[in-house]
C-alpha cells in the first residue's frame, strides 16, 4: 500500500535538475508532496488531483498519470536550499483525508 | 500560520513506563494524525483522528493507543514503552476546508527508551 519513490538518493551539483518519482499498486485520487530538510519537519510543496494536471511552485513543479498511477516531482536548476529529504503522499479516495507516504528520497546538492 | 505544537522535542524513558505524547494544533482542523520515522521507512501512520473522540488505526497501531478529547489536542499513548519504539514522532494536522487537505508537521518528538 506504500508508495514506491525511486531514486532512493541523488546527488547533484547545484544548477542540475533531478526527477523524484513516485508510482502506487493502487487507484490514486491525488498526490501530495513534501519536502523535509535536516532536523526539521515535513512541509507541503503541492498537491495533484486526479486528471493529469502539473503543478509548478518556483522551479519546482509535478506531474501525475492517473492512469499509470504515478507522479513525478521535477526539480530544475536546482539549489542549495532544495538539498533534503522528499515523501510522496498519496490518497485512495475523495475525502480519505488518509495519507500514506513514501519511504522519502534523499537529494544533496553539491555547491 | 499554522501551528503544530508538540510537548517535547527530545525524550527519555525506560522500558515498561507509560509514556504521553501531546500535539496540539492552533487552527480548528478537524484531521490530526501520528507518524513515526525511522531511517529507511518514511513517515508510517500510527493513529488518526477525523473528530473530537473519534479514532482509526493506522498501519502500525500495535503498542500504541491515543486520545482526542479535544478538538486542538491528540495524544500519543504508549502503554508500556519498549526498546523498538525508540523514534522520531510526528503529529500533523490537517483539514478538508482548506481546499488541499494539505498536512502541517510539528517539530517532532524523538523518543528514546532504555
Amino acid at each position: 500500500q506504500q508508495p514506491v519513490q525511486s531514486p532512493q538518493a541523488v546527488i547533484l551539483r547545484e544548477g542540475e535538475d533531478a526527477v523524484i518519482n513516485c508510482s502506487s499498486s493502487k487507484a490514486l485520487y491525488s498526490v501530495h508532496w513534501y519536502r523535509q530538510k535536516h532536523g526539521e519537519a515535513p512541509v507541503f510543496l503541492m498537491i495533484l488531483l486526479k486528471g493529469g494536471e502539473q503543478k509548478g511552485h518556483e522551479k519546482i513543479s509535478a506531474s501525475f498519470n492517473e492512469k499509470k498511477q504515478q507522479s513525478s516531482l521535477y526539480l530544475t536548476a536546482s539549489q542549495l536550499s532544495y538539498s533534503g529529504t522528499y515523501f510522496c503522499g498519496t490518497e485512495i479516495k475523495n475525502r480519505d483525508d488518509k495519507i500514506i507516504f513514501g519511504k522519502g528520497t534523499r537529494l544533496h546538492i553539491l555547491p | 500560520d499554522v501551528k503544530v505544537t508538540q510537548s517535547s522535542r527530545y525524550l527519555v524513558k525506560r522500558t515498561g513506563e507509560k509514556v504521553f505524547l501531546e500535539c496540539v494544533q492552533d487552527m480548528d482542523h478537524e484531521n490530526m494524525f501520528w507518524y513515526r520515522q525511522d531511517p529507511g521507512l518514511g513517515l508510517r501512520l500510527i493513529y488518526f483522528s477525523y473528530d473530537v473522540k473519534m479514532k482509526e488505526k493506522g498501519d502500525i497501531p500495535e503498542g500504541y493507543s491515543v486520545s482526542r478529547e479535544k478538538k486542538e489536542r491528540f495524544s500519543l499513548i504508549l502503554e508500556s514503552a519498549s526498546t523498538n519504539q525508540t523514534s522520531m514522532y510526528l503529529c500533523a494536522s490537517s483539514s478538508p476546508k482548506t481546499g488541499g487537505n494539505e498536512q502541517f508537521f510539528g517539530p517532532g518528538t524523538r523518543l528514546t527508551v532504555l
